[in-house]
């Protein structure tokens, strides 16, 4: 059974770097894109982007200039960088397996951007 | 972007009933649809993918349908595990994008 383990610092101050990591247990990265997707109430749920095995990246292009997805193959891990955070970018940030239609999840960690 | 415009926002309900979430893309996506499910404090739960694939150990009370522009979630004999609140997602063309949300409550 995939599971996905989420982990980052969740309290950052405006214009600091959020970094987060998700583990993948009982599978391997091979084969799969994976994902980073934020959800707030201003603005629902928005992917960030996704990578491969391979280091192969896709972004959104309103979050392009600020973030960095990367993978670690030999942790069988991803990681998330968002530059230069705004109170805008206060959300619950999952990783998950897909690039569409996401069929495991991380359980989330709750990001507060605050002066 | 591909817009996702789901209706209604909000859905009311019983226990037994059956109910319909639309879903309608800006533009089409042929089926690169994808329908979620999301109880307070969860992550999404994934139901179907390519508008109509149910996943491996969803209730076949949940059906999707639908391709283009227009789709589709039913659930049949609604249970009451099943109010939560329910997500499209189109995976057509990056940027991949979500639905509003409909809450389904009783």
């Amino acid at each position: 059974q995939v599971q996905l383990q989420q982990w980052g610092a969740g309290l950052l101050r405006p214009s600091e770097t959020l970094s987060l990591t998700c583990a993948v247990h009982g599978g391997s990265l091979d084969i799969y894109y994976w994902s980073w997707i934020r959800q707030s109430p201003r603005k629902g749920l928005e992917w960030i982007g996704d990578i491969n095995h391979s280091g192969k990246t896709n972004y959104n292009p309103s979050l392009q200039s600020r973030v960095t997805i990367l993978v670690d193959s030999s942790k069988n891990q991803f990681s998330l960088r968002l530059n230069s955070v705004t109170v805008a970018d206060t959300a619950v940030y999952y990783c998950a397996r897909g690039s569409g239609g996401q069929d495991y999840w991380g359980q989330g960690t709750v990001v507060t951007v605050s002066s | 972007d591909i817009q996702m415009t789901q209706s209604p926002s909000t859905l009311s309900a019983s226990v037994g009933d059956r109910v319909t979430i639309t879903c309608r893309a800006s533009q089409s996506i042929s089926d690169w649809l994808a329908w979620f499910q999301q109880k307070p404090g969860k992550a999404p739960k994934l139901l179907i993918s390519r508008a109509s694939r149910l996943e491996s150990g969803v209730p076949s009370r949940f059906s999707g349908s639908g391709s283009g522009t227009e789709f589709t979630l039913t659930i049949s004999n609604l249970q009451p595990d099943d109010f939560a609140t329910y997500y499209c997602q189109q995976y057509n063309v990056y940027l991949y994008t979500f639905g509003q949300g409909t809450k389904l409550e009783v």
